[in-house]
């Protein structure tokens, strides 16, 4: 069985230009979940959606964040325009809707905005 | 505001020794509590869980301890090998209305395992 999946592994852009960051749940999970870590802190929740619809965006940090996931299957970040301090690892993770208890994380996305 | 808080930051055990990792949450409403091991240029992977209700689960070298009245929780790895260098993450489920599912998690312990 493929794991969650996430694409790109590593961006870096300047400050302003903008970044679509991809994920690819484990087949069948409904739900998906975006978190962020900041160089060095916590691993922060930033939204949650079952199946496609969002039911939770409460950690997005403003409205430069755009999240969506399209027929309920793979989502995408889009950041636009970047700032410096979105610097970090993106995580994606997915559950099955019975079992959400046990998240399984992607590799990440590093973003490095300069 | 950090509602999950682990320590230490880094911990340095030689082989066969016990690593202890601390984590303390604040709020009630959490009710699953996972750890999390992560290696490098990897996701982090589950390695172990409790429920509030249970005060201790074992799963081989790993050992999760659960304190309810002090909001503590703790992750013993007995006879720690090289292997098990790596950072680990305590996380907290959070059990309330919409948010239900998100994980709280704490800063991260960096293991370094000596031969």
């Amino acid at each position: 069985e493929a794991g969650v999946t996430q694409f790109p592994s590593h961006s870096v852009i300047e400050k302003g230009q903008t970044v679509t960051l991809r994920c690819d749940p484990i087949s069948g999970h409904d739900n998906l979940y975006w978190y962020r870590r900041v160089m060095g802190k916590e691993i922060k929740f930033l939204l949650h959606f079952v199946k496609e619809s969002k039911q939770d965006e409460s950690g997005m940090p403003n409205n430069r964040f755009l999240a969506e996931r399209t027929g309920g299957t793979y989502s995408t970040l889009k950041v636009q325009p970047a700032e410096l301090e979105d610097s970090g690892v993106y995580f994606c993770a997915s559950s099955p809707m019975t079992v959400n208890y046990e998240q399984y994380f992607g590799p990440g996305t590093r973003l490095t905005v300069t | 505001q950090q509602q999950v808080k682990q320590s230490p930051q880094s911990l340095i055990v030689q082989k066969g020794g016990i690593s202890i990792i601390n984590c303390a949450y604040e709020n009630t409403a959490f009710d699953y509590f996972p750890w999390y091991q992560q290696f490098p240029g990897k996701g982090p992977a589950l390695l172990i869980a409790i429920r509030p209700d249970v005060s201790e689960k074992k799963e081989g070298r790993f050992t999760i301890s659960f304190n309810k009245s002090a909001k503590q929780f703790s992750l013993h790895i007995m006879d720690s090998q090289p292997g098990d260098s790596a950072t680990y993450f305590c996380a907290a489920r959070f059990a309330g209305g919409t948010s239900y599912g998100k994980l709280t998690f704490g800063q991260g312990t960096i293991l370094t395992v000596h031969p």
